[in-house]
């Protein structure tokens, strides 16, 4: 158990519909970054946030968005689905900002798009 | 820009053998390696780390060397377990930022 957390662990959902993933880092840690995992693109990062700001953008599409809030835990947001964002969504912590910190890996949540 | 180039699988063997996952990488500078395992229908753990040339990962019986002069970092195991049937992941850092780059991934099958 890495003691990172996030709800749901599945979600099935229709084409144009609007979800919100869920994350908790460990204890203390302040960065968290979303990856999404899928047949055709393997795993890719989305996102990072550290202590409630944005420090970086990966491959993330206009119709996603994150934010974490002041108690660390982060919110994804996905919006007008489509069949294709189907996936294995993860999200890590690390604990700050240091360069190559090791990250912790959820269990992860599994969209699918119908 | 940094990449990492994993051995295509499925690799499928019988307990107690020996494995080799190849991985290798392109980077600037010298980035922290991994190696993280997703057993079936479960989220990515942590299975061994190196963060500098000639630095030694081991867990659970499995070791891979960062090796600066082939850019390789190869996970091995001298005897594997039915338990260890999941798929590998060797990833890196993209260089100068917290963001990590996988490969795609080699599925292991271990029958008894």
């Amino acid at each position: 158990d890495s003691g990172v957390t996030q709800t749901p662990k599945h979600l099935i959902t229709a084409t144009g519909q609007r979800v919100t993933l869920r994350c908790s880092p460990r204890s203390g840690d302040l960065s968290v970054y979303w990856y999404q995992q899928s047949l055709d693109q393997g795993l890719q990062f989305l996102i990072q946030y550290y202590n409630g700001e944005e420090r970086a953008k990966g491959n993330i599409l206009e119709r996603f968005s994150a934010q974490q809030f002041p108690d660390l835990h982060s919110e994804l947001n996905l919006s007008s689905l489509e069949l294709g964002d189907s996936a294995l969504y993860f999200c890590a912590s690390s604990p700050g900002l240091a360069v190559q910190e090791t990250q912790y890996f959820g269990p992860g949540t599994r969209l699918l798009v119908l | 820009g940094n990449s990492v180039t994993q051995m295509e699988g499925p690799v499928t063997l019988s307990e107690e053998a020996f494995l080799t996952i190849n991985c290798t990488y392109t980077a600037t500078g010298y980035p922290s390696l991994f190696w993280y395992v997703q057993y079936p229908g479960e989220g990515l753990q942590l299975l061994l780390k190196a963060t500098k040339a000639d630095d030694k990962g081991s867990n659970k019986g499995f070791e891979a060397t960062y090796r600066k002069e082939t850019t390789s970092f190869h996970l091995e195991k001298g005897s594997v377990q039915v338990s260890d049937s999941a798929v590998y992941f060797c990833s890196q850092f993209s260089g100068g930022y917290n963001k990590l780059i996988f490969g795609a991934g080699t599925r292991l099958a271990v029958h008894p």
